[in-house]
């Protein structure tokens, strides 16, 4: 079976282009949920949507970051401008509901310079 | 506020040298506890799944459980490719998971 489904895995770009991040969740999973990952903070939760819709966005850093899920197959997280403290591992994670376990994609290690 | 917190942050072994690690957390309305393992350049990989207090869950050399404060994840004579970082995650009433940071874990032949 085919996993969560992440591009690009790298992206380096400099400071003030548009990034663009991808996601394939598992089919039938119809949770969908966007993480960062820093050394000093770890695993920090973005967004996340049920069935398409954006559910909690609380986590969201800026107003430059935005996220999309125009289907059940597919979900993007922008970054325009970008910055150089939005350098990070970039994960998306899909379940087959809120309380089910959550199966991450290798994730976009994200370099702005 | 949902709190998690691992110990030890990083943790050598010989192999065959069995040890715990251990997840501490704070949550209102506890759903779920699970655990992860990741390697380097990967994503977390989902181990296990505890539900309530007294609960426990095996598989190959790990063994999960689980407390109203706690929870332990055994390794039992463990072997190299053991080694990685071990993510411990708390759903509570928020409907988000909370991690901690992680037991980096190395297994030496």
């Amino acid at each position: 079976d085919a996993g969560v489904i992440q591009s690009p895995r790298h992206e380096v770009t400099e400071m003030g282009q548009e990034v663009t991040l991808r996601c394939k969740p598992i089919s039938g999973h119809n949770s969908l949920f966007w993480y960062r990952q820093t050394m000093m903070r770890g695993l920090e939760l973005l967004i996340y949507f049920n069935n398409n819709v954006p559910i909690d966005d609380s986590g969201m850093p800026e107003d430059r970051f935005s996220a999309k899920m125009p289907n059940a197959s597919f979900s993007t997280l922008k970054i325009q401008p970008s910055e150089p403290r939005d350098s990070a591992v970039y994960f998306c994670a899909s379940s087959q509901g809120s309380n089910q376990p959550q199966h991450f994609g290798d994730g976009t290690r994200l370099s702005i310079l | 506020e949902d709190q998690v917190t691992q110990s030890p942050e990083a943790l050598r072994l010989q192999e065959g040298e069995s040890s715990s690690l251990n997840c501490s957390y704070t949550v209102s309305g506890l759903r779920g506890l699970f655990w992860y393992r990741q390697d380097p350049g990967k994503g977390p990989e989902f181990l296990f799944t505890l539900y309530s207090a007294g609960e426990e869950k095996e598989k190959e050399r790990l063994k999960a459980t689980l407390t109203k404060k706690e929870s332990f994840l055994h390794i039992t004579a463990p072997k190299p490719e053991d080694s990685a970082t071990y993510l411990c995650a708390v759903l509570g009433n928020t409907d988000k998971l909370i991690f901690g940071t992680g037991t980096r874990l190395q297994v030496f032949p």
